[in-house]
């Protein structure tokens, strides 16, 4: 597609449910990434794709956070058991997975999809 | 510890005007950094790239800065409209187990009003 998408944008649960965000990344980037940005708050890593594999899952914050990523395309980040610090603006963004020189960290972001666990 | 510390925290100026924003890191190895600009309610957009040689670049209103001896970058907005309204994210990327990895500051939150 011409941008990463997300969705869905809003998602409103009860706290122990879980949730499945999606990411649609730029055809051609093999590399995506998942952040998550609370109210006021800078991005923080979660989690970092190149293909299906993830060599960098270091920022998931517990165990029941969970993503995968089929076909090097589609991304699923799984939120069980959710709580309410969970609340955030989801972002995912992909970038190509060996940028020409001078373009590296050149991500394309998503609009986020917003989580609100009541 | 890679950290990349942002300064002011949040600013208001009057439309027209000028401001600059800081960024000070703690990054290595350094690989280049950019500085992202993020509308409310929207992600985060790359407004610019400066690599470890460069020590000025500007794209249109926007001017960055770069010194690497004293790891601090800075943003500069000229003339500011009202939609520059929005969070200024510095962001430093190295190469950290064989792919870019991006540390990102909290941000400044820039209001212009008219």
């Amino acid at each position: 597609g011409a941008g990463v998408s997300q969705s869905p944008s809003n998602k409103v649960t009860e706290k122990g449910k879980d949730v499945e965000l999606r990411c649609d990344p730029i055809s051609g980037h093999t590399a995506l990434y998942w952040y998550r940005q609370s109210l006021g708050q800078g991005l923080e890593f979660l989690i970092y794709f190149q293909g299906n594999s993830a060599p960098d899952k270091s920022g998931l914050p517990s165990d029941r956070f969970s993503a995968e990523r089929t076909g090097g395309s589609v991304s699923t980040l799984t939120i069980q058991r959710t709580q309410q610090e969970d609340s955030a603006v989801y972002l995912c963004a992909s970038s190509l997975g060996r940028p020409l020189p001078g373009l590296a960290g050149e991500l394309f972001f998503g609009e986020g999809s917003r989580l609100t666990v009541l | 510890k890679n950290q990349v510390e942002q300064s002011p925290q949040s600013l208001i100026i009057l439309e027209g005007k000028n401001c600059t924003l800081q960024c000070n890191y703690t990054v290595s190895p350094f690989s280049n950094l950019r500085w992202y600009k993020q509308d409310t309610g929207r992600g985060p957009v790359s407004l610019t790239i400066m690599t470890f040689s460069e020590n000025t670049k500007s794209n249109g209103r926007y001017t960055a800065t770069l010194d690497a001896d004293t790891k601090q970058s800075s943003l500069h907005i000229t003339a500011s409209q009202l939609s520059d309204s929005a969070s200024y994210i510095c962001v430093v990327i190295l190469v950290s187990g064989g792919y870019n990895k991006l540390i990102f500051g909290a941000g400044t939150r820039l209001a212009v009003h008219p």
